[in-house]
């Protein structure tokens, strides 16, 4: 089975720099998909960004990318330019891409603080 | 797009007693999720439903869990004689697409504690 693992629980950052999420995973599959989600104190899961185990470029979606290393299993978020707004639980998770296994997998989360 | 509603968002009852949750997905979304997220711990996946068709269920769904969806639009899970283990947030999800597009959208779950 797959297992998702984020080794920090929380993190901390000044407003404007910039932070480092850490995430590794265990697959034997060669292809997958690959998510962080933000969970704000509404509770609400958020899609941040995804990256598909295929393509060898990383993912990006504004102020927030990522470090795939596939023969690693490792998949780090960087957020660039943190803001107030980006205060929350972020979860990776992981899906295989086996038809009908829709189910995501996710890791413990990371609880980042953005400090004024 | 009024985004995944899920009723109540707090319950609170006795141990023993049997709750349910309702959610309903973003229309036009024929996948629907159940997941249960407990203090400090990511969502776990209970179970999986394509319209009306339960199409996985997770070890985790004991005997004294059901979910249902029964026209293919919301959805309903009940748990029987519940437990103090039962304490937790259970999320619901909707997508609208066929992987590897699919994007899941989330509620804002029902939180539930078992006295």
């Amino acid at each position: 089975a797959q297992t998702v693992t984020q080794s920090q629980p929380e993190m901390s950052v000044q407003e404007a720099e910039t932070v480092t999420l850490s995430c590794t995973y265990d697959t034997s599959e060669s292809d997958y998909y690959l998510f962080w989600y933000k969970q704000p104190p509404s509770r609400q899961m958020i899609l941040v960004i995804r990256q598909e185990a295929y393509k060898q470029q990383n993912a990006t979606e504004n102020r927030f990318s990522v470090n795939f290393q596939k023969a690693a299993k490792s998949f780090s978020l960087k957020i660039s330019d943190s803001q107030l707004g980006d205060a929350a639980m972020y979860f990776c998770a992981y899906r295989s891409p086996i038809q009908g296994a829709q189910k995501l997998v996710f890791g413990q989360g990371t609880r980042l603080t953005i400090n004024p | 797009d009024t985004g995944v509603s899920q009723d109540p968002r707090h319950k609170i009852t006795k141990r023993g007693q049997n709750v349910t949750f309702r959610c309903d997905p973003i229309s036009e979304h024929n996948r629907l999720y159940w997941y249960r997220q407990t203090l400090g711990q990511g969502p776990e996946f209970l179970t999986y439903f394509q319209n009306e068709a339960q199409l996985e269920k997770s070890r985790l769904l004991s005997d004294r869990f059901s979910a249902e969806r029964p026209k293919g639009s919301f959805s309903t899970l009940e748990i029987q004689r519940t437990e103090q283990g039962d304490s937790a947030m259970y999320l619901c999800a909707s997508s609208g697409r066929v992987a590897p597009n699919e994007k899941l959208f989330f509620g804002s779950g029902t939180q539930l504690s078992v006295l």
